[in-house]
């Protein structure tokens, strides 16, 4: 499974968007890249999933680049209750495996 | 649809007591995960279970972990003879086919004492 690379943290103010950048470079060709939100004291929540150039649900955007090195989580105007540990994780379908592998994520702070 | 549903939510153990953790998985899903965090750590991996079938225990200690998931009932995953470094925060998680897109629990807090 390829190694992702994110920011520990990161401090926003309400209303700005926030960019969280993950770094993947040894990305297999049928990798999905996926992030997840968790909050103090709950399980992970799948935010969303894309292969390549941008994907955009309800809650935020993700952008990949050409190579897809690199993943780009895009949380557009952040309120308080957005603060949260963000995990971008790779991994394929592919394989009994169903595991996914957490890194230590980027803890987002949002202040008023 | 209820999601995945987990008990106890708190559990308390002396040391050398056995634990058991309860999972419901999410109506329709048939895969199961369980996950470990400890203080300040982010997750770990432990075992992936289909029904009536372990299919990845890569991530379980080899002594006193277990983990089933019955062809009726919730997933169950169980510790023996506890110790302090099994306190932690065990999630566990559930899809509908081998995927990523997993559905987490809120969580079972160990505190062993």
């Amino acid at each position: 499974l390829a190694k992702t690379t994110q920011p520990i943290s990161m401090d926003s103010y309400e209303g700005q968007e926030v960019n969280i950048t993950c770094s993947h470079n040894n990305i297999a060709t049928n990798d999905y890249i996926t992030w997840y939100q968790q909050f103090p004291s709950q399980g992970p929540r799948f935010i969303i999933q894309g292969y390549k150039t941008k994907v955009t649900n309800e809650v935020a955007s993700l952008f990949i680049p050409a190579d897809r090195k690199s993943s780009t989580l895009s949380l557009p105007r952040v309120s308080l209750s957005d603060t949260a540990v963000y995990y971008c994780l790779v991994g394929v379908h592919s394989g009994n495996t169903g595991k996914l592998i957490f890194g230590q994520g980027t803890t987002l702070q949002v202040k008023p | 649809n209820a999601g995945v549903m987990q008990n106890p939510r708190h559990l308390v153990r002396r040391r050398g007591q056995e634990a058991r953790l309860r999972c419901s998985p999410m109506k329709g899903h048939s895969h199961v995960y369980w996950y470990r965090q400890l203080p300040e750590e982010g997750l770990k991996f432990m075992v992936y279970l289909q029904k009536e079938n372990i299919i990845d225990e890569s991530g379980m200690p080899k002594e006193r972990f277990s983990a089933e998931f019955p062809k009726e009932g919730p997933s169950i995953l169980r510790i023996q003879q506890v110790v302090r470094g099994d306190s932690a925060a065990y999630f566990c998680a559930s899809s509908p086919v081998r995927r990523e897109e997993q559905y987490f629990g809120p969580g079972t807090r160990l505190t062993v004492t």
